[in-house]
């Protein structure tokens, strides 16, 4: 049974470009999170989806954005990048309540570092 | 009040020590909570869930106190493969599923 997949694994950018990171959820789950994890700091909750919209969302601006697929996977969209968005991206997939899953435990994938320049 | 709080530590403890700690939380109504573990620049992975009163599984014991609204985890006789930072995170209630997340404890342990 494979658990949350992320890719790539490492990123290199610069400042002004645009990056697309992807997730694949525990089978079984169907919600998706995104955070971003600045050294020293505990994840920051990016956004949330289920049923393919985005159903949650953190105090983050327009450039992050989102999509999930029919078959859950999911990926994370940032414009513009900016030096300060250099963190560990993480991705996190859940199940609803009731469908097998504890409620709101979440199981995290590796992570995409990104570096931007 | 911040929706979750740790102490970031860190905390040096010797091997076999006892150490616990807190995390405490505004949000009354919520109804499930978790310890994580993060291992550095890995992803955290769930170490106990605390849906009632507590839980306990071999030397961790995860306590909840609803009254004061925090929860606490608590390690006995430590290994230096406890060394890790603990995060806690008590989510929203009802249908919301975003995880807040406290910023995390820091745990050294040392020969």
């Amino acid at each position: 049974d494979a658990g949350v997949t992320q890719s790539p694994t490492h990123l290199i950018k610069t400042r002004g470009q645009q990056v697309t990171l992807r997730c694949s959820p525990k089978s079984g789950h169907d919600t998706v999170s995104w955070y971003q994890q600045a050294l020293g700091q505990g994840p920051q909750f990016i956004f949330q989806y289920y049923e393919e919209e985005e159903r949650q969302r953190g105090n983050f601006p327009d450039r992050f954005s989102g999509h999930q697929f029919p078959n859950y996977s999911s990926e994370l969209n940032v414009n513009a990048l900016l030096l300060g968005d250099s963190a560990l991206y993480l991705c996190a997939s859940s199940s609803l309540p009731g469908r097998g899953g504890s409620y709101n435990e979440q199981f995290f994938g590796p992570g995409t570092r990104l570096t931007v320049l | 009040r911040k929706e979750v709080e740790q102490d970031p530590g860190p905390f040096n403890v010797p091997e076999g020590a006892t150490v616990a700690f807190n995390c405490t939380y505004s949000n009354s109504a919520s109804q499930s909570f978790f310890w994580y573990r993060q291992d550095c620049r890995k992803e955290p992975k769930l170490l106990m869930s605390v849906y009632s009163s507590g839980n306990e599984d071999g030397r961790f014991t995860a306590q909840l106190n609803r009254a004061s609204q925090y929860i606490s985890l608590l390690i006995r006789d430590s290994k230096l493969s406890d060394s890790a930072t603990y995060l806690c995170s008590p989510p929203n209630a009802g249908n919301n599923r975003k995880l807040i997340w406290g910023l995390g404890t820091s745990l050294a342990v040392n020969p």
